[in-house]
């Protein structure tokens, strides 16, 4: 089935760095990837569509310069959280459909594994 | 607006008793309904998914779903539980319409927290 891995799973690093999150389809080509992000006891909220080859389509009230997302390939989308803050600090999660696959052009979205960023 | 609802934050079910997770749906059109598990500390992995067809639809690890078009429900099922189904489940829904850029975005509900008692 399609997987989809994300790296590193957990991350923590001082405020003012920048963190890089990557998002790979690892069996199949992904022209859109969605990145999430998750505050604790609460739903999904998307942030951005990452679209292969153009640029990202963000989320009202996420900002753009502070979540710089590249999809250079069919294969790979990189979310870096720029100077991060504590207020970063969260589960942060991609997907991707898969149209080739078993489900076809009804593909559900596949998910990684989810990255806890830790801002201190 | 699209939206999807699951009304209980937490449901408590004994080993071996049958489950229900509930969801109901606004939409636009036909929906396309999806269930989806969250372990800790983990992404989120498929179970089932509802686009035509019959109703009650198969998933994985024994879990079923039924959809009713006239209630706008997709509630979760299972006839037996296990204390391993204890998790996060998350009820999605299609957006219908296409983004700018062609796709399509999935609007999840806030998620109900399973707990399976030995």
């Amino acid at each position: 089935g399609a997987v989809v891995s994300q790296h590193p799973s957990r991350v923590i690093c001082k405020s003012g760095t920048s963190v890089k999150i990557e998002c790979r389809s690892l069996d199949f080509q992904a022209t859109t990837m969605f990145w999430y992000r998750q505050f604790p006891k609460q739903s999904l909220m998307l942030m951005a569509t990452s679209n292969e080859g153009s640029k990202a389509t963000y989320e009202q009230g996420v900002e753009k310069d502070k979540f710089l997302i590249n999809h250079a390939s069919l294969t790979l989308s990189t979310l870096t959280v720029t100077s991060a803050h504590p207020e970063d600090s969260s589960f942060y999660i991609c997907s991707a459909r898969d149209f080739v696959g078993t489900h076809g052009f009804n593909s559900p979205l596949h998910f990684g594994n989810g990255t806890r960023l830790t801002v201190t | 607006a699209q939206s999807v609802a699951q009304p209980e934050d937490q449901v408590n079910v004994a080993e071996g008793n049958p489950l229900t997770v509930k969801c109901t749906y606004s939409v636009s059109g036909n929906p396309y309904l999806f269930w989806y598990v969250q372990y800790p500390n983990r992404g989120l992995q498929f179970l089932l998914k509802y686009i035509t067809g019959d109703n009650l639809v198969k998933g994985s690890y024994g879990f079923e779903a039924e959809f009713n078009k006239s209630q706008t429900s997709f509630h979760l099922k299972k006839p037996s539980a296990l204390v391993s189904d204890s998790a996060l489940y998350f009820c999605a829904v299609r957006d219908p319409t296409r983004t700018t850029s062609g796709t399509y975005k999935y609007i999840f509900g806030t998620g109900t927290r399973l707990k399976v008692l030995a």
